[in-house]
């Protein structure tokens, strides 16, 4: 157990919809991080916040949104959804601002299957 | 920028092998190294990491790799494997200027009895 928790671990939704899906990071992590994994893209870096600040951005849709709450949970927004945004979405969560030292601790991902 | 190559899809060895899993990156710059480990239905495990000092890193469940910034590659490597080693195996580069980790396209290794 990385102690990052995912919700909801799956969700099924039709074309152009909206979701959310939610992330709470470890205890005393203030870095989040979202990644989409998918079959054709592999494992793609959406965005990262830290202590509530968006700190880097990657392959992230215009469609797609993403805030950290002052309790440092987050949530990853999907709207306008399409048939290519089903994929694993995996959050995960650092101590440090920059994730490239320290190591990550991901969720278990939640799998979203557009219809 | 920064890109990973993990140049095997899938990898199949038999238990107790050695198994070698491949990875080159290319950066500019100088970089941190990962390996992280996916279990079927979990996210994803560090493994190892290079941040600097001696090339040869030890992880956990046995594995080690070696950095060699002459040929850009960071390989995985254990001496011999466990059917529970079976698993998709993820190399990850960052800039040490960057907040970015870069994933590979991974490689799955396949323990047969």
């Amino acid at each position: 157990d990385s102690g990052v928790t995912q919700t909801p671990k799956h969700l099924i939704t039709a074309t152009g919809q909206r979701v959310t899906l939610r992330c709470s990071p470890r205890s005393g992590d203030l870095s989040v991080y979202w990644y989409q994994q998918s079959l054709d893209q592999g494992l793609q870096f959406l965005i990262q916040y830290y202590n509530g600040e968006e700190r880097a951005k990657g392959n992230i849709l215009e469609r797609f949104s993403a805030q950290q709450f002052p309790d440092l949970h987050s949530e990853l927004n999907l709207s306008s959804l399409e048939l290519g945004d089903s994929a694993l979405y995996f959050c995960a969560s650092s101590v440090s601002s920059t994730g490239n030292t320290g190591e990550l601790f991901f969720g278990e991902g939640s799998r979203l299957t557009v219809l | 920028a920064q890109s990973v190559t993990q140049l095997d899809s899938q990898v199949p060895v038999f238990e107790e092998a050695p198994v070698e899993l491949r990875c080159n990156y290319s950066s500019s710059v100088s970089v941190y190294l990962f390996w992280y480990v996916q279990y079927p239905n979990q996210g994803l495990q560090l493994l190892l990491k290079y941040l600097s000092g001696s090339t040869l890193v030890k992880g956990i469940n046995g594995f080690e790799a070696e950095f060699n910034k002459s040929q850009t590659s960071f390989h995985l490597r254990k001496p011999s494997v466990h059917i529970s080693d079976t698993a998709e195996y993820f190399c990850a580069v960052s800039a040490r200027s960057s907040y970015k980790l870069i994933f590979g396209s991974g490689t799955r290794l396949l323990v047969r009895p």
